[in-house]
């Protein structure tokens, strides 16, 4: 969906390294996800933000942290990266008020070494 | 936290069969959602069922929920090949979304 982008759409990094995946939105939602995507794994929440002041942790949001700069940016950074970090990264987009279905983006391809 | 669990993992049918996927969660649910995904991309929204509600349809796409057995099925009509995707149900939970491990649905023209 070109409403919720992604950046950088693959990256690669060595363990030990800081790294952030940034998420915009035009949509005007108020909330954000970031998702972790494993193989046979389905989609797992590292993070929530119901505003810009609101953060919240999800199922697995350790060795990550987010920062929500805007009410259409969301980002999300791995302060010191390792390989089982190694997923695809997919932000997401909600309005509550209008529509409870989940907008993604196209995601982002991680590889730690 | 409760999660959805898809059945079959996978699925492989010839184009113009009906595909059918199942859903069963753990919990009292507000709503379950279906979402597909194309290889390595977002999901996108197929359709939503809410717990007062028993079947709902949109295009080829068939959804029903049975809450006393806790499970939701969706069958896709007549499929086409660009109809191979996974498919994940997503229940609410809360403010936020669950999801299954989804199935792999392969369409063979």
């Amino acid at each position: 969906d070109a409403d919720v982008t992604q950046t950088p759409r693959n990256r690669i990094t060595k363990t030990g390294k800081r790294i952030m995946l940034e998420c915009s939105q035009t949509k005007g939602h108020d909330r954000m996800y970031w998702y972790r995507q494993d193989p046979g794994l389905g989609l797992r929440l590292i993070y929530y933000s119901f505003d810009v002041k609101d953060i919240n942790k999800g199922e697995i949001s350790d060795g990550y942290s987010v920062s929500r700069q805007a009410q259409a940016k969301f980002s999300l950074s791995l302060e010191s990266a390792i390989p089982n970090q190694t997923a695809l990264y997919f932000c997401a987009t909600s309005d509550l008020v209008s529509d409870e279905t989940q907008y993604f983006g196209p995601g982002t391809r991680l590889l730690v070494l | 936290s409760q999660q959805g669990e898809e059945d079959p993992q996978a699925l492989s049918i010839q184009e113009g069969e009906n595909a059918t996927m199942n859903c069963s969660y753990k919990t009292s649910i507000n709503n379950l959602q279906w979402y597909r995904q194309n290889s390595g991309r977002g999901l996108v929204h197929l359709i939503l069922i809410r717990s007062n509600e028993r079947e709902k349809h949109s295009g080829r796409l068939r959804v029903t929920l049975d809450t006393s057995k806790k499970s939701s099925s969706l069958l896709i009509t007549a499929s086409r090949a660009a109809d191979t995707a996974s498919y994940f149900c997503a229940t609410d939970d809360g403010n936020k979304l669950v999801f299954g491990a989804g199935t792999i649905l392969r369409v063979k023209s």
